[in-house]
């Protein structure tokens, strides 16, 4: 089946830092990446979906000079949380939804990553 | 606007007994998809099952089944013989693919445990 790894599975940052997360589609082209956020004993809320090759577009209260995501290609997207502070903690995943065809529209999601800014 | 509402925020059983989790949503679209997830302590979402809006068979898989019914926009979801090993957060989602990026829309998810 189709496999998405995320990098780090966890992380512990002081704040002010930068975190830089990947998400990779191991056995298959991914066109859009997905990027949730996760806050403990809530649901997944999209913070951004990213085209290959294209600029991500955010979601209603994510600042995308905070979450820069970049998908430069068909396998790889990363997430930066720049300056972190310790409300950004969180556990954030991925999802990357194959191209029209071939996996058609099912989203494959990553196992998370784990940030604790402290 | 698209929504989904699990009602449920804890539910609560004794191994062996049956549960419902129940799924309600919301989309003004014909065609969607419909999706269950269970996510275990380690975080990882499993994915269980995907259903599209023009499929109304119910399906089981195993100790698992599903009730799709366009008539109440529900998509419940029962564990016959619970296990300890079902214990979990299960999350309800939508997706439509018309005009959109095909986000998924997730319930608030309802944390089933599940006692020896």
């Amino acid at each position: 089946g189709a496999v998405v790894s995320q990098h780090p599975s966890w992380v512990i940052c002081k704040s002010g830092t930068s975190v830089k997360i990947e998400c990779r589609s191991l056995d298959f082209q991914a066109t859009t990446m997905f990027w949730y956020r996760q806050f403990p004993k809530q649901s997944l809320m999209l913070m951004a979906t990213s085209n290959e090759g294209s600029k991500a577009t955010y979601e209603q209260g994510v600042e995308k000079d905070k979450f820069l995501i970049n998908h430069a290609s068909l396998t790889l997207s990363t997430l930066t949380v720049t300056s972190a502070h310790p409300e950004d903690s969180s556990f954030y995943i991925c999802s990357a939804r194959g191209l029209a065809g071939g996996l058609g529209n099912e989203q494959f999601f990553g196992p998370g990553t784990r940030l604790t800014v402290l | 606007a698209q929504k989904v509402t699990q009602a449920q925020t804890e539910i609560s059983v004794v191994e062996k007994e049956d549960v419902t989790l129940d799924c309600v949503y919301e989309t003004r679209d014909t065609t969607y998809y419909l999706f269950w997830y269970k996510q275990p302590p380690s975080g990882e979402l499993v994915f269980l099952i995907r259903r599209n809006s023009f499929d109304e068979q119910n399906e089981i898989s195993g100790r698992y089944s599903w009730n799709f019914q366009k008539s109440t926009s529900s998509f419940n979801f029962t564990i016959t013989a619970s296990q300890v090993v079902d214990s979990a957060v299960y999350f309800c989602a939508l997706v439509n693919y018309g005009g959109s990026q095909g986000n998924l829309i997730f319930g608030k998810g309802t944390k089933l445990s599940v006692k020896p």
